[in-house]
């Protein structure tokens, strides 16, 4: 079975924090993802990234960067957090198929 | 731009009643159409689909992709409270390896 994990479950940020949510898969799949889901809104893609060192902007980059330094390992990282990026933030791999596996997500709240 | 539009957003049926939920796409090189279930955590896989016209089904799930209106529903039959989650639909963009383009969502409550 694929796995997915992510680093937190929940987070609890001040706005002006730097934030780093880690995703880790073990599966050796090459693509990897950052989504964040609100109500209303769905999930909507922030980056991508095809292998290690490789990244992409999705539809929604702004605020954000990330980092993959290892192919099992995609970092979503908040350079100074603020309100408007209390979410749900959800990691997903996939591999030869266009299945995505999910990670069990993290919400981040930012105060 | 790809787009992925799903009706309707919530949905409140009793159990042992069946429901349709719908899914309509505009998208550019088309790859694969998926739907996922989520419940208080993560989605999980249901269906892909890749060609027209057959019928994907899992118990009492089905779904089916039409390519030429540039649609698919997701049938459940006998509803059970478990069933209550959001259901996702997703289009798979042929030239972008794996990238997904999500639905809203529709929310549906299974009542008992």
């Amino acid at each position: 079975d694929v796995k997915v994990t992510q680093s937190s479950r929940y987070l609890v940020k001040r706005t002006g924090e730097k934030v780093f949510l880690e995703c880790v898969q073990d599966m050796d799949h090459e693509n990897m993802f950052w989504y964040r889901q609100d109500p209303g809104l769905g999930l909507r893609l922030i980056y991508f990234s095809y292998d290690v060192k490789m990244k992409e902007k999705g539809d929604i980059p702004e605020g954000y960067s990330v980092s993959r330094e290892k192919k099992e390992r995609f970092s979503l990282i908040l350079e100074s957090a603020s309100t408007n990026q209390t979410s749900m933030y959800l990691c997903a791999s996939v591999g030869s198929t266009d299945e995505q596996y999910f990670g069990p997500g993290t919400r981040l709240t930012v105060t | 731009e790809d787009k992925v539009v799903q009706s309707p957003l919530s949905l409140v049926v009793h159990e042992g009643d069946t429901v349709t939920l719908n899914c309509s796409y505009e998208v550019t090189n088309f790859r694969s159409l998926l739907w996922y279930k989520q419940e208080k955590k993560a989605p999980t896989f249901l269906f892909m689909l890749t060609s027209s016209g057959i019928e994907k089904k899992s118990g009492r799930l089905s779904s089916i992709l039409d390519k030429k209106e540039l649609f698919s529903i997701l049938n459940i039959t006998a509803t059970q409270t478990g069933d209550s989650a959001i259901y996702l639909c997703a289009h798979c963009n042929y030239n972008q390896g794996g990238k997904l383009i999500f639905g809203q969502g529709t929310e549906l409550s299974v009542k008992p």
